[in-house]
């Protein structure tokens, strides 16, 4: 089974940086992914880590530390649309390889209310 | 982008009604779709994977007699919901990985049905 923890909310400044960890506890970790979700709709993809270190994309950069099992989000220059909720999901796989099973898992969410 | 549709976008029924939500993938191929479920203020959770030409897997506690789930072809997936009640609604969304994508893969979500029985 899985256990990924993040905040529940946080609240930042526009034009600032804030960073949202997530941690997780999996036995066969293959990849870990971000994504924001604004109320009522489906969730969008933001960034997929499956190594060590820093992936950037524009304004929002991911990190991720298979060891600590652990990884941060990082939302910089914040504007006021990227109030949303972001989503940490943890994607598990066992099994032979190329017959194997996947299954990701998400965490609950930590809701971001960027104010002005 | 690879894009994936649902319909109906929201969908009122009757209690004891069965309501069906197709998920379409409308520019890739889709060799697995997933089912989630998303009650106010909570997460996604996932219902089941469904993997082309072959039988679902449902999560422990996802009654598979009362969510059916059909996956005829690659960019088709259907969730019927059989006989609802009130608890049953929900925000039903599906998202797919496309074909060859293996482990490198994202999934693309779907818009999401809201489910309400009334």
């Amino acid at each position: 089974g899985q256990n990924i923890d993040q905040p529940t909310e946080m609240t930042a400044t526009e034009g600032a940086i804030v960073q949202i960890n997530c941690t997780y506890q999996t036995s066969g970790f293959n990849g870990l992914f971000w994504y924001q979700q604004h109320a009522g709709e489906a969730p969008t993809f933001l960034s997929y880590n499956v190594l060590d270190g820093l992936e950037e994309k524009g304004r929002f950069s991911s990190f991720l530390s298979r060891s600590k099992g652990y990884s941060y989000l990082l939302l910089k220059e914040l504007q006021m649309k990227d109030s949303a909720s972001y989503l940490c999901a943890v994607r598990d796989s066992w099994g032979p390889r190329g017959g194997g099973y996947q299954k990701v898992t998400f965490g609950t969410g930590t809701k971001l209310q960027v104010i002005p | 982008g690879a894009v994936v549709s649902q319909h109906p976008s929201w969908v009122i029924c009757k209690s004891g009604t069965s309501v069906k939500i197709e998920c379409r993938s409308l520019d890739f191929q889709a060799t697995t779709m997933f089912w989630y479920r998303q009650f106010p203020k909570q997460s996604l959770m996932l219902m089941a994977t469904s993997n082309e030409g072959s039988k679902a897997t449902y999560e422990q506690g996802v009654e598979k007699d009362k969510f059916l789930i059909n996956h005829a072809s690659l960019t088709l997936s259907t969730l019927t919901v059989t006989s609802a009640h009130p608890e049953d609604s929900s925000f039903y969304i599906c998202s797919a990985r496309a074909q060859g994508q293996g482990n490198s893969g994202e999934q693309y979500f779907g818009p999401g049905t809201r489910l309400t029985v009334t």
